[in-house]
């Protein structure tokens, strides 16, 4: 079935670039998201590439997508204390309509 | 952005009870809503979706016969907890699909504490 891995914890100093990583199943995935959970909150999404993209950038963040490896990054520079939450990728399942996610990566910025 | 709400935020109930969390989006029509469960420091696990005017699809390992999932109208979607007992208490996030944009938004989610 589809799966979707993610490294669970980093930690950045502020001003500095982080990188989230996350490797899924599922080649006809046609949708990769980002997700953004603050603590108590729900899902915010932060951004999406269709599948026969390589990169999307949106202001600070990056989104890189390596159909080949099914390995998908975002990358927040100059990351800020209010971008500490948890960030989840996700796919969309085979029938290509709910996601899947990754277990979420926690994202700890320190001043 | 598109906005979906949830309500209640946060409810506390008696063993035994049951509980109804709404799911609405407020600013599009949805024919497709999702409820996720959130247990701490995992990730979201699907619970069914919800499609409007017909009969939720459960993900395998979900009793139906507990979490009841009503998609009335093209704008709300409730989930009821029957009989709850601690084992539920969770955080449970419902999403609703915006086929004009083609993806899904999250509500705020609903923290549920059963005593």
């Amino acid at each position: 079935g589809e799966d979707v891995e993610q490294s669970l914890f980093l930690s950045v100093r502020e001003g500095d670039s982080s990188v989230i990583n996350c490797t899924y199943t599922d080649s006809s995935s046609t949708y990769l998201y980002w997700y953004k959970q603050e603590p108590g909150a729900g899902l915010q999404l932060l951004t999406y590439i269709f599948s026969n993209m390589d990169m999307k950038q949106d202001q600070r963040l990056t989104v890189l997508l390596n159909k080949k490896d099914k390995h998908l990054s975002l990358r927040i520079a100059d990351t800020q204390t209010g971008d500490s939450a948890i960030y989840f990728c996700a796919e969309l399942d085979q029938a290509g309509t709910a996601l899947i996610f990754g277990k979420g990566t926690t994202l700890s910025v320190s001043s | 952005g598109a906005v979906v709400s949830q309500h209640p935020s946060r409810v506390i109930c008696k063993s035994g009870t049951s509980v109804k969390i709404e799911c609405r989006s407020l600013d599009f029509q949805a024919t497709t809503m999702f409820w996720y469960r959130q247990f701490p420091k995992k990730s979201l696990m699907l619970m069914a979706t919800s499609n409007e005017g017909s009969k939720a699809t459960y993900e395998q390992g979900v009793e139906k016969d507990k979490f009841l999932i009503n998609h009335a109208s093209l704008t709300l979607s409730t989930l009821t907890v029957t009989s709850a007992h601690p084992e539920d208490s969770s955080f449970y996030i419902c999403s609703a699909r915006d086929p004009g944009a083609d993806t899904q938004y999250f509500g705020p989610g609903t923290r549920l504490t059963v005593l």
